[in-house]
């Protein structure tokens, strides 16, 4: 199986700032990285999928970048609506593994 | 707007069979694959396993023995049956469509279900 590491776990942050999240697969994936968020009692939503593309109706602050083994998701401006558990997710082979995820936190 | 929605019973006694089921309204039920995925504290979020509209399915190897899903495209639903249950299968269900540009391209899930908590005790 594909192990995916995200980084940090957690990470603290104030409304405005910007956000790097990073993910890391144990063997190259090309381009098949899809991110995810989810807030408390609520289903996983896409964000970005193919490493870079905008999911419809996301807002344009998200954005996605990397390919092969490393991969980063970037929110511009952090939004209150924003603070919440984001995922990564490889569809290279199946079986189709997730990140253990990284939980955004107000400051 | 396509939506996914789910059901099925949320306590199942131990060696006994999880069933759930999902519904696909709002779009176009051909055309798609459609997984069933699980989240649990311990194991965070594990992908069970896809079916299609000709009922052919992949599973998780970890699960594989113990694990079927199907689909009835008749009425825009798909199905998981999970065997032989323990307590290490307690978790939140979600089913999710597969969504992909191009046959045996990259591949995501969108939309959601809204997720069963599913608890195995006697």
């Amino acid at each position: 199986d594909i192990q995916m590491t995200q980084s940090p776990s957690s990470l603290s942050a104030s409304v405005g700032d910007r956000v790097t999240i990073t993910c890391r697969a144990s063997q190259s994936l090309s381009s098949y990285l899809n991110w995810y968020q989810q807030k408390p009692g609520k289903a996983p939503n896409l964000v970005i999928f193919v490493a870079s593309r905008l999911q419809s109706g996301v807002p344009s602050r998200f954005s996605g970048s990397g390919s092969g083994t490393d991969f980063t998701l970037t929110i511009n401006g952090l939004q209150p609506e924003d603070f919440a558990t984001y995922f990564c997710q490889q569809s290279y082979s199946a079986p189709y593994t997730f990140g253990q995820g990284t939980r955004l936190e107000i400051k | 707007q396509v939506q996914l929605h789910q059901w099925g019973a949320g306590l199942v006694r131990p060696s006994e069979t999880l069933s759930l089921t999902c519904a696909v309204s709002g779009g176009s039920f051909i055309g798609y694959s459609y997984s069933w995925i699980r989240q649990s504290p311990g194991k965070g979020l594990e992908w069970i396993g896809d079916v299609d509209q000709t009922g052919s399915s992949t599973y998780n190897p970890s699960l594989e023995s113990r694990v079927t899903i199907s689909v009835d495209t008749s009425k825009s639903q798909f199905s998981l049956r999970l065997s032989s249950v323990t307590a290490a299968d307690t978790a939140f269900y979600y089913c999710a469509r597969v969504v992909r540009n191009w046959s045996n391209g990259p591949k995501w899930f969108d939309p959601w279900g809204q997720g069963t908590l599913v608890t195995v005790s006697s």
